[in-house]
């Protein structure tokens, strides 16, 4: 099976801009979950979709959204960028079991 | 008591000897405790996780040892190779909320050849 994809693999944006980002699971996943990885904060859980509805959500600002689509893929938004956006956004999907797989992230620079 | 403390920062061990890092929770609910493995440029890929209701778990040269009294759990490279240089990530969470893992910070080990 093909693992976790996520695109793109590398985005620079300005400030107040807006960015989507998205993310497909593995065939057959139907939980999608989304983490903000930064040198300071190490890695944050930002929520987790299944079956196009989210499950739970961290805590990050209204600023950071996402959505699940019936094919099981997620896409998640930042509107209004912050300098302290800049990270690597990671997406993992579950089957089911315990496991999550983990695709590559998106670097995201805000400058 | 949402946190997951992870030591040390980071680690250098030459190959053939056993890194050992440790890990410690707060949160008493927490019920499945894994471990990620992360190269630069790659996002964290699982190595192997332990339920409390056992205190060792091996998978190839990886092992995690759990102490429940202590809210205590480690993870230790046998044989440990240049190969395994990457940076290790212990985590937790309450099933089924698998997908609201609680992280620890991370440690970065470099294997001397």
């Amino acid at each position: 099976k093909a693992g976790v994809t996520q695109t793109p693999r590398y985005l620079i944006k300005t400030r107040g801009q807006q960015v989507t980002l998205s993310c497909s699971p593995i065939s057959g996943h139907r939980s999608v979950s989304w983490y903000q990885q930064t040198p300071g904060q190490g890695l944050q859980f930002l929520f987790e979709y299944f079956s196009e509805t989210q499950r739970n959500k961290g805590n990050f600002p209204g600023r950071f959204s996402g959505r699940q689509f019936s094919n099981s893929r997620s896409e998640m938004n930042v509107s209004t960028l912050e300098l302290g956006d800049s990270a690597l956004y990671l997406c993992a999907s579950s089957g089911g079991a315990v496991e999550q797989y983990f695709g590559p992230g998106t670097r995201l620079t805000v400058t | 008591q949402q946190q997951v403390k992870q030591s040390p920062q980071s680690l250098i061990v030459q190959k053939g000897g056993i890194p050992i890092i440790n890990c410690a929770y707060e949160n008493t609910a927490f019920d499945y405790f894994p471990w990620y493995q992360q190269f630069p440029g790659k996002g964290p890929a699982l190595l192997i996780a332990i339920r409390p209701d056992v205190s060792e778990k091996k998978e190839g040269r990886f092992t995690i040892s759990f102490n429940k009294s202590a809210k205590q759990f480690s993870l230790h490279i046998m044989d440990s190779q240049p190969g395994d240089s990457a940076t290790y990530f212990c985590a937790a969470s309450k099933l089924p909320s698998n997908y609201q893992l609680i992280w620890g910070a991370g440690t970065k080990l470099i294997i001397k050849p």
